[in-house]
Protein backbone atom coordinates (compact mmCIF):
# COMPACT_ATOMS: atom_id res chain seq x y z
CA UNK A 1 0.00 0.00 0.00
CA UNK A 2 1.15 4.12 -1.04
CA UNK A 3 0.79 6.55 1.43
CA UNK A 4 1.71 10.21 1.90
CA UNK A 5 2.20 12.07 5.48
CA UNK A 6 2.92 15.28 5.44
CA UNK A 7 3.91 16.77 8.96
CA UNK A 8 2.34 19.98 10.27
CA UNK A 9 -0.68 20.59 9.18
CA UNK A 10 -0.05 24.87 9.20
CA UNK A 11 3.17 26.39 8.37
CA UNK A 12 3.48 30.20 8.90
CA UNK A 13 6.20 32.25 7.69
CA UNK A 14 6.97 35.83 6.35
CA UNK A 15 7.19 37.56 3.60
CA UNK A 16 10.58 36.97 2.15
CA UNK A 17 11.08 33.90 4.21
CA UNK A 18 12.23 30.45 3.13
CA UNK A 19 9.28 27.98 2.85
CA UNK A 20 9.39 24.29 3.77
CA UNK A 21 6.50 21.80 3.07
CA UNK A 22 7.51 18.61 4.72
CA UNK A 23 6.42 15.19 2.79
CA UNK A 24 7.16 11.76 3.40
CA UNK A 25 5.89 8.98 1.40
CA UNK A 26 5.52 5.34 1.59
CA UNK A 27 5.64 3.13 -1.42
CA UNK A 28 6.36 -0.61 -1.70
CA UNK A 29 7.86 0.38 -5.51
CA UNK A 30 9.32 3.48 -7.01
CA UNK A 31 6.51 6.04 -6.84
CA UNK A 32 5.41 8.81 -8.68
CA UNK A 33 5.62 12.41 -6.33
CA UNK A 34 3.30 15.44 -7.19
CA UNK A 35 2.76 18.46 -5.18
CA UNK A 36 -0.34 20.34 -6.01
CA UNK A 37 -1.55 23.75 -4.49
CA UNK A 38 -5.32 25.09 -3.81
CA UNK A 39 -6.55 28.18 -3.31
CA UNK A 40 -10.03 28.97 -1.55
CA UNK A 41 -13.10 27.29 -3.75
CA UNK A 42 -10.70 26.28 -6.42
CA UNK A 43 -10.04 22.92 -7.92
CA UNK A 44 -5.99 21.86 -6.84
CA UNK A 45 -3.19 22.74 -9.18
CA UNK A 46 -0.37 20.66 -10.16
CA UNK A 47 3.20 22.90 -9.19
CA UNK A 48 5.78 19.96 -10.13
CA UNK A 49 6.12 16.51 -9.75
CA UNK A 50 8.85 13.66 -9.77
CA UNK A 51 8.66 10.92 -12.66
CA UNK A 52 11.71 8.69 -11.55
CA UNK A 53 14.04 11.85 -13.84
CA UNK A 54 16.17 14.10 -11.96
CA UNK A 55 15.62 14.00 -8.42
CA UNK A 56 15.44 17.94 -7.93
CA UNK A 57 12.26 18.78 -9.90
CA UNK A 58 11.15 22.35 -10.44
CA UNK A 59 8.32 23.57 -10.55
CA UNK A 60 5.48 26.46 -11.13
CA UNK A 61 5.63 29.87 -8.68
CA UNK A 62 9.39 29.05 -7.83
CA UNK A 63 8.70 26.12 -6.13
CA UNK A 64 11.06 22.85 -6.60
CA UNK A 65 11.19 19.86 -4.59
CA UNK A 66 14.05 17.45 -3.78
CA UNK A 67 13.50 13.69 -4.05
CA UNK A 68 15.16 11.49 -1.11
CA UNK A 69 15.23 8.05 -1.28
CA UNK A 70 16.94 7.05 1.69
CA UNK A 71 14.54 8.98 3.63
CA UNK A 72 11.73 8.71 1.39
CA UNK A 73 10.73 12.52 1.53
CA UNK A 74 9.75 15.07 -1.03
CA UNK A 75 9.67 18.18 0.49
CA UNK A 76 8.65 21.44 -0.78
CA UNK A 77 10.60 24.48 -1.03
CA UNK A 78 10.21 28.10 -2.15
CA UNK A 79 13.19 30.43 -1.60
CA UNK A 80 11.40 33.45 -0.65
CA UNK A 81 7.52 33.44 0.46
CA UNK A 82 5.43 36.05 -1.26
CA UNK A 83 1.94 36.97 -0.06
CA UNK A 84 0.03 35.38 -3.13
CA UNK A 85 1.74 31.83 -2.00
CA UNK A 86 -0.95 31.49 1.07
CA UNK A 87 -2.70 28.72 0.44
CA UNK A 88 -3.41 24.79 1.14
CA UNK A 89 -0.83 22.70 -0.49
CA UNK A 90 -0.96 19.06 -0.97
CA UNK A 91 1.85 15.85 -1.58
CA UNK A 92 0.52 12.90 -3.36
CA UNK A 93 1.98 9.58 -4.44
CA UNK A 94 0.97 7.41 -7.28
CA UNK A 95 2.47 3.73 -8.63
CA UNK A 96 1.73 4.25 -11.96
CA UNK A 97 2.88 0.62 -12.85
CA UNK A 98 0.13 -0.75 -10.75
CA UNK A 99 -2.26 0.97 -12.15
CA UNK A 100 -3.22 3.31 -9.58
CA UNK A 101 -4.64 6.76 -8.95
CA UNK A 102 -3.00 9.51 -6.80
CA UNK A 103 -3.33 9.13 -3.05
CA UNK A 104 -3.11 12.30 -1.52
CA UNK A 105 -1.82 13.87 2.35
CA UNK A 106 -3.95 15.64 4.29
CA UNK A 107 -2.22 19.24 3.17
CA UNK A 108 -0.55 22.11 4.95
CA UNK A 109 -2.01 25.58 5.11
CA UNK A 110 0.36 28.08 4.31
CA UNK A 111 0.39 31.64 6.05
CA UNK A 112 2.34 34.41 4.39
CA UNK A 113 2.39 37.43 7.04
CA UNK A 114 3.54 40.79 5.64
CA UNK B 1 -9.28 23.60 -23.90
CA UNK B 2 -11.42 24.96 -21.59
CA UNK B 3 -10.08 22.99 -18.65
CA UNK B 4 -11.99 20.21 -16.66
CA UNK B 5 -15.52 21.66 -15.76
CA UNK B 6 -17.95 20.69 -13.22
CA UNK B 7 -21.87 20.73 -13.15
CA UNK B 8 -23.15 22.34 -10.69
CA UNK B 9 -20.67 23.84 -8.26
CA UNK B 10 -23.32 23.85 -5.42
CA UNK B 11 -26.04 21.77 -4.96
CA UNK B 12 -28.18 21.51 -1.23
CA UNK B 13 -29.92 18.63 -1.53
CA UNK B 14 -32.70 16.89 1.62
CA UNK B 15 -31.14 13.87 3.21
CA UNK B 16 -32.02 10.40 1.07
CA UNK B 17 -32.83 12.47 -1.43
CA UNK B 18 -30.79 11.08 -4.88
CA UNK B 19 -28.48 13.73 -6.77
CA UNK B 20 -25.86 13.45 -9.63
CA UNK B 21 -23.10 15.41 -11.18
CA UNK B 22 -21.20 15.54 -14.05
CA UNK B 23 -17.97 16.03 -15.09
CA UNK B 24 -16.41 16.70 -18.74
CA UNK B 25 -12.87 16.18 -18.80
CA UNK B 26 -10.33 17.73 -21.19
CA UNK B 27 -11.30 16.57 -23.99
CA UNK B 28 -7.93 14.48 -25.68
CA UNK B 29 -7.51 12.93 -21.71
CA UNK B 30 -8.64 9.54 -21.66
CA UNK B 31 -8.83 9.14 -17.76
CA UNK B 32 -11.19 10.23 -15.57
CA UNK B 33 -10.64 10.41 -11.44
CA UNK B 34 -13.85 11.28 -8.85
CA UNK B 35 -12.31 12.60 -5.72
CA UNK B 36 -14.15 13.92 -2.44
CA UNK B 37 -12.71 16.27 -0.20
CA UNK B 38 -13.98 16.96 3.26
CA UNK B 39 -12.68 20.31 5.07
CA UNK B 40 -9.43 19.74 6.20
CA UNK B 41 -8.49 16.59 4.41
CA UNK B 42 -6.54 16.14 1.67
CA UNK B 43 -8.96 14.37 -1.55
CA UNK B 44 -10.17 10.73 -0.96
CA UNK B 45 -9.73 8.75 -3.96
CA UNK B 46 -13.48 7.29 -5.14
CA UNK B 47 -13.12 6.16 -8.87
CA UNK B 48 -11.68 6.78 -11.94
CA UNK B 49 -12.04 5.48 -15.84
CA UNK B 50 -9.95 4.92 -18.67
CA UNK B 51 -12.04 5.48 -21.85
CA UNK B 52 -15.96 4.27 -20.50
CA UNK B 53 -14.02 1.61 -18.21
CA UNK B 54 -14.25 1.81 -14.52
CA UNK B 55 -10.47 0.56 -13.88
CA UNK B 56 -10.72 0.73 -10.12
CA UNK B 57 -12.93 2.20 -7.25
CA UNK B 58 -12.12 2.87 -3.91
CA UNK B 59 -13.17 0.05 -1.09
CA UNK B 60 -14.83 2.65 1.24
CA UNK B 61 -16.85 3.67 -1.40
CA UNK B 62 -20.67 3.17 -0.46
CA UNK B 63 -22.80 0.99 -2.84
CA UNK B 64 -24.79 4.67 -3.05
CA UNK B 65 -22.18 5.85 -4.92
CA UNK B 66 -21.98 4.98 -8.46
CA UNK B 67 -20.26 6.57 -11.77
CA UNK B 68 -20.34 5.89 -15.00
CA UNK B 69 -18.53 7.00 -17.91
CA UNK B 70 -21.22 5.87 -21.00
CA UNK B 71 -19.05 7.22 -24.46
CA UNK B 72 -15.54 7.44 -22.44
CA UNK B 73 -16.25 11.73 -22.67
CA UNK B 74 -18.16 13.03 -19.65
CA UNK B 75 -18.92 11.29 -16.71
CA UNK B 76 -21.22 11.10 -13.66
CA UNK B 77 -21.66 10.42 -10.47
CA UNK B 78 -24.88 9.47 -8.34
CA UNK B 79 -25.65 9.46 -4.49
CA UNK B 80 -28.55 7.72 -4.01
CA UNK B 81 -30.03 8.21 -0.48
CA UNK B 82 -28.14 10.95 0.48
CA UNK B 83 -26.57 10.99 3.97
CA UNK B 84 -25.30 14.08 6.11
CA UNK B 85 -22.11 12.72 6.16
CA UNK B 86 -21.53 12.81 1.99
CA UNK B 87 -21.50 16.63 2.57
CA UNK B 88 -17.95 17.24 0.81
CA UNK B 89 -16.74 18.92 -1.96
CA UNK B 90 -16.49 16.10 -5.09
CA UNK B 91 -13.94 16.66 -7.38
CA UNK B 92 -13.25 15.44 -10.85
CA UNK B 93 -9.86 15.18 -12.80
CA UNK B 94 -8.32 13.98 -15.78
CA UNK B 95 -5.17 12.85 -17.21
CA UNK B 96 -3.61 10.79 -20.13
CA UNK B 97 -2.68 7.57 -19.01
CA UNK B 98 1.30 7.90 -17.86
CA UNK B 99 3.01 9.60 -15.25
CA UNK B 100 1.03 12.88 -15.52
CA UNK B 101 -0.30 15.08 -13.12
CA UNK B 102 -4.26 15.51 -12.70
CA UNK B 103 -6.02 18.60 -13.86
CA UNK B 104 -8.55 19.51 -11.45
CA UNK B 105 -11.99 20.87 -11.92
CA UNK B 106 -13.57 23.43 -9.63
CA UNK B 107 -15.46 21.20 -8.03
CA UNK B 108 -19.26 20.01 -6.71
CA UNK B 109 -19.88 21.43 -3.23
CA UNK B 110 -22.29 19.01 -1.85
CA UNK B 111 -24.89 20.08 0.99
CA UNK B 112 -27.02 18.10 2.63
CA UNK B 113 -29.34 19.28 5.14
Amino acid sequence: AQSVTQLGSHVSVSEGALVLLRCNYSSSVPPYLFWYVQYPNQGLQLLLKYTSAATLVKGINGFEAEFKKSETSFHLTKPSAHMSDAAEYFCAVSQYQAGTALIFGKGTTLSVSS
Amino acid sequence: DTGVSQDPRHKITKRGQNVTFRCDPISEHNRLYWYRQTLGQGPEFLTYFQNEAQLEKSRLLSDRFSAERPKGSFSTLEIQRTEQGDSAMYLCASSLAGPYGYTFGSGTRLTVV
